[in-house]
């Protein structure tokens, strides 16, 4: 089945680190997206691509950063890892704008600890 | 900016009564209103949607209602199952943002037996 996934699943690091969470889908779909989750606040949109040569920054974009190698592909960057970016990071994907590009399909989340 | 607010953030219900979240939001362009559910150490799946052209929709046991004017959409669970109990998030389109949502902040429903 058509699918989104997201390596790695779980990921310790410590502050300062450079770290990278990867996203890939078999949907075909154009559009995708990068949220975090925390207890509480719900899910937080935070960088957001239409296709390879469009991104843009969501609610929270600030010490993250975003490549969309392929259509495929969505690639969240946090160059320098702090402890409050600790958090359940999921990727999601939807189709093209109108009717059918607003359900968003998400993958199964990378728990980040930074230490 | 853009703003979903979800009430209430916890809900306790008896198996077999009936359950109601509600959200508000503050863009009054936003034209898509969809609902998740996420089950413990799952991801969110999509339950039901709506949008702006239509003000109730029905999917057996759950429904949305949305009054455009007052700017707020319900979920509506009826005949709850322990199966039901999760966290629910409501949402929005990110206004100028084409489909990107903004989230209301859950709703984690009990269903007891």
């Amino acid at each position: 089945d058509a699918d989104v996934t997201q390596t790695p699943r779980n990921r310790i690091t410590k502050t300062g680190k450079r770290i990278m969470l990867e996203c890939s889908q078999t949907k075909g779909h154009d559009r995708m997206y990068w949220y975090r989750q925390d207890p509480g606040l719900g899910l937080r949109l935070i960088y957001y691509s239409f296709d390879v040569k469009d991104i843009n920054k969501g609610e929270i974009s600030d010490g993250y950063s975003v490549s969309r190698q392929a259509q495929a592909k969505f690639s969240l960057s946090l160059e320098s890892a702090i402890p409050n970016q600790t958090a359940l990071y999921f990727c999601a994907t939807s189709d093209t704008g109108g009717g059918r590009g607003n359900k968003q399909f998400f993958g199964p989340g990378t728990r980040l600890t930074v230490l | 900016g853009e703003n979903v607010e979800q009430h209430p953030s916890t809900l306790s219900v008896q198996e077999g009564d009936s359950a109601v979240i509600k959200c508000t939001y503050s863009d009054s362009a936003s034209n898509y209103f969809p609902w998740y559910k996420q089950e413990l150490g799952k991801r969110p799946q999509l339950i039901i949607d709506i949008r702006s052209n239509v003000g109730e929709k029905k999917d057996q046991r759950i429904a949305v209602t949305l009054n455009k004017t007052a700017k707020h959409f319900s979920l509506h669970i009826t005949e709850t199952q322990p199966e039901d109990s999760a966290v629910y998030f409501c949402a929005a389109i990110l206004a100028g943002a084409g489909t990107a949502l903004i989230f209301g902040k859950g709703t984690t429903l009990s269903v007891s037996s």
